[in-house]
């Protein structure tokens, strides 16, 4: 059973850091690019980066390119998120997901998700 | 960047009913497209990729279709656990973006 455990959420200042973690398991994590989704409160989705399975590719939107940096850790099956000078609309959870096709380099759905971690962020 | 449009925003139909929920892309996205459920509460979980391919454990009464820039997921036989938020997904290119998501109801 595919399981996808996010940690490290909380309150954060405006301007501050914070890095996420996400615990994988249930599936060879290096075989897949993994990816981190945020909701802001009662809102929709939003892709907030894509990292390849080996780690040397990294995709973000325009809304966090440059603050934020996502990054792997296959052998301890871990994927992170590092959050830099974080602002009130970075509030919202945080998901880990598990894209659907293994080693492809093309973007694709996201299979697997995780529960989630709140982050908010707020003086 | 890829525009997604979904309607309807919220939607209340009666058990056994059929509704569909559609999605209009800003531009052809060759059938990179996915449909997930979020139930109040929960993390999103994945119906449909590829427009129509049913992601395994998901009942049949759920489906997909269309191409280019128009996609429809379809509920039949309306049951009370499908209460949830539906929302489309666009993975043709980056940035990957969702549509605004539709509320279902029961009535």
């Amino acid at each position: 059973e595919v399981q996808l455990v996010e940690s490290g959420g909380g309150l954060v200042q405006p301007g501050r850091s914070l890095k996420l973690s996400c615990a994988a398991s249930g599936f060879t994590f290096s075989s897949f690019p993994m990816a981190w989704v945020r909701q802001a409160p009662k809102k929709g989705l939003e892709w907030v980066a894509s990292i390849s399975s080996g780690g040397g590719g990294t995709y973000y939107p325009d809304s966090v390119k440059g603050r934020f940096t996502i990054s792997r850790d296959n052998a301890k099956s871990t994927l992170y998120l590092q959050m830099d000078s974080l602002r009130s609309e970075d509030t919202a959870s945080y998901y880990c997901a598990r894209h659907g096709i293994p080693g492809y380099k093309t973007p694709s759905w996201f299979a697997y998700w995780g529960q989630g971690t709140l982050v908010t962020v707020s003086s | 960047d890829i525009r997604m449009t979904q309607s309807p925003a919220s939607l209340s139909a009666s058990l056994g009913e059929t509704v569909n929920i559609e999605c209009l892309a800003s531009e052809d996205i060759y059938s990179d497209l996915a449909w997930y459920q979020q139930k109040p509460g929960k993390s999103p979980q994945l119906l449909i990729y590829n427009a129509n391919s049913l992601q395994n454990g998901v009942p049949s009464r759920f489906s997909g279709s269309g191409s280019g820039t128009q996609y429809s997921l379809k509920i039949n036989s309306l049951q009370s656990e499908d209460v949830a938020t539906y929302f489309c997904q666009q993975y043709n290119n980056y940035p990957l973006t969702f549509g605004s998501g539709t509320k279902l109801e029961i009535k």
